[in-house]
């Protein structure tokens, strides 16, 4: 079946580095794309959202980058910093349907 | 405002007993959805309520798996008898509701982390 996949389970980097982190998707019928940040123990957070009419949206130091044509979406944080130590999970809707088919997860570490 | 609030946030039970996770959506949002990541796993859809009525219940994984909305309010989701492969942590989420439209974003609560022994 169609599925949202990550490409790296793990990314350690720098403080003050920007992190990328990349989510390859197959269902072309999806409309709308999020990324959530999981801290241990606690539940899926909302970050930022992105609808398939867009190619890019920015937030607080998150931007989220679609390219529809290869069916990728990337989230890059800026100087990153050590609250953002998290597992990232992409996301995508399909248009007919309301549930969201999540990725597996990205584990970010960030080093001192 | 109160986000998604669910409880118990832990729970052990033993191979066969019965467990009911409670889910108290944010205010106003008549889209209520029940996920589940067992070890190792992605996070997978359960179900969907919008207001009292199942939408989508396509994710429950067998009729051991009850999930109840009575009322249009909180929603429960019960595991009778529970069986080992059901330890993991059941996530429940809400949203807005808009007829026609794609939907406003999905907030999580924190989770019910269930162990079955």
């Amino acid at each position: 079946g169609e599925s949202v996949g990550l490409h790296l389970p793990t990314l350690s980097v720098q403080e003050g580095d920007n992190s990328i982190i990349n989510c390859a998707y197959s269902n072309s019928a999806s409309d709308y794309f999020i990324w959530y940040k999981q801290e241990s123990g606690k539940g899926p957070q909302f970050i930022i959202d992105i609808r398939s009419n867009m190619d890019k949206r920015q937030g607080q130091r998150v931007t989220v980058l679609l390219n529809k044509t290869v069916k990728h979406l990337s989230l890059q944080i800026a100087a990153t910093q050590p609250g953002d130590s998290a597992v990232y999970f992409c996301a995508e809707r399909d248009g007919s349907a309301r549930q969201l088919t999540f990725g597996s997860g990205t584990q970010l570490t960030v080093l001192p | 405002e109160a986000g998604v609030t669910q409880f118990p946030s832990h729970s052990v039970i033993e191979k066969g007993q019965t467990v009911t996770l409670r889910c108290d959506p944010i205010s106003g949002h008549d889209n209520l959805y029940w996920y589940r990541r067992v070890m190792g796993k992605e996070i997978k859809f359960l179900l969907h309520f919008v207001k009292e009525s199942k939408q989508d219940e396509s994710g429950m994984p067998n009729n051991r798996f009850l999930a109840e909305r009575t009322g249009g309010t909180y929603s429960t989701l019960k595991v009778q008898p529970a069986e080992l492969e059901d330890s993991g942590v059941y996530f429940c989420a809400s949203s807005q509701y808009h007829p026609g439209g794609p939907g406003n974003t999905i907030y999580f609560g924190e989770g019910s982390w269930l162990t079955v022994v």
